[in-house]
């Protein structure tokens, strides 16, 4: 069965430095792999998504992320955070050997400091 | 407007109480799905259903039960409310193409004392 981990539970960061939040995931297949973003007291948004090709991605907000299959990973990174990224993150494994379902990991939450 | 609405946005009920939640959606997907989020457990899937016909229990559907009432809605019950279903709960759908790119709801918080 797939499975994600985000070890990162809390991430605290100073408004215009980098972010780099880590995933790893379990997959018994080529993953689909997703970065989803949730605002305080709102729904999900898709941040950005990795089905093939290039292992570099860019998704809205500034944000990017690199998928590596050496290392069962898909960071996800931000050159120079805004106090506006203030969220949860999650990261999410899915396809079709997954049956179509996706799985989430435990989510990081990133505070922005002024 | 939003392409996937919850109602109730809040609601607060008491132990032993039928509850439904309700998920519309008008991005013309025929897949829909049903989550809750507990702090530090990120997205559990509670039920899930690929077209009007098809309904699946995901990992945690013990205590409740959905209903498809079409290609648009997906109703989530409660049928007796317990304090360990209190969490936030969302409405996801997707395209029956082969990425399952899913569209969330704003989701619906639920407190069950």
């Amino acid at each position: 069965a797939q499975s994600v981990t985000q070890p990162d539970i809390h991430i605290t960061v100073s408004e215009g430095a980098s972010l780099e939040l880590r995933c790893n995931y379990s997959y018994g297949a080529t993953p689909y792999l997703f970065w989803y973003v949730q605002s305080p007291g709102q729904g999900l948004q898709l941040l950005l998504k990795y089905f093939s090709g290039d292992t570099l991605v860019q998704g809205i907000k500034g944000f990017e992320a690199e998928f590596k299959r050496s290392q069962s990973s898909f960071n996800l990174r931000k050159p120079s955070v805004h106090w506006s990224d203030a969220a949860e993150y999650f990261c999410a494994v899915g396809g079709p050997a997954a049956g179509n379902k996706l799985t989430f990991g435990g989510g990081t939450r990133v505070l922005v400091k002024p | 407007d939003a392409d996937v609405t919850q109602t109730p946005r809040n609601r607060i009920t008491k132990t032993g109480k039928r509850i439904m939640l309700e998920c519309s959606q008008t991005k013309g997907h025929d897949r829909m799905y049903w989550y809750r989020q507990d702090p530090g457990l990120g997205l559990r899937l509670i039920y899930y259903s690929f077209d009007v016909k098809d309904i699946n229990k995901g990992e945690i559907s013990d205590g409740y039960s959905v209903s498809r009432q079409a290609q648009a809605k997906f109703s989530l019950s409660l049928e007796s409310a317990i304090p360990n279903q209190t969490a936030l709960y969302f409405c996801a759908t997707s395209d029956d193409g082969p990425y399952n790119e899913q569209f969330f709801g704003p989701g619906t918080r639920l407190t069950v004392l």
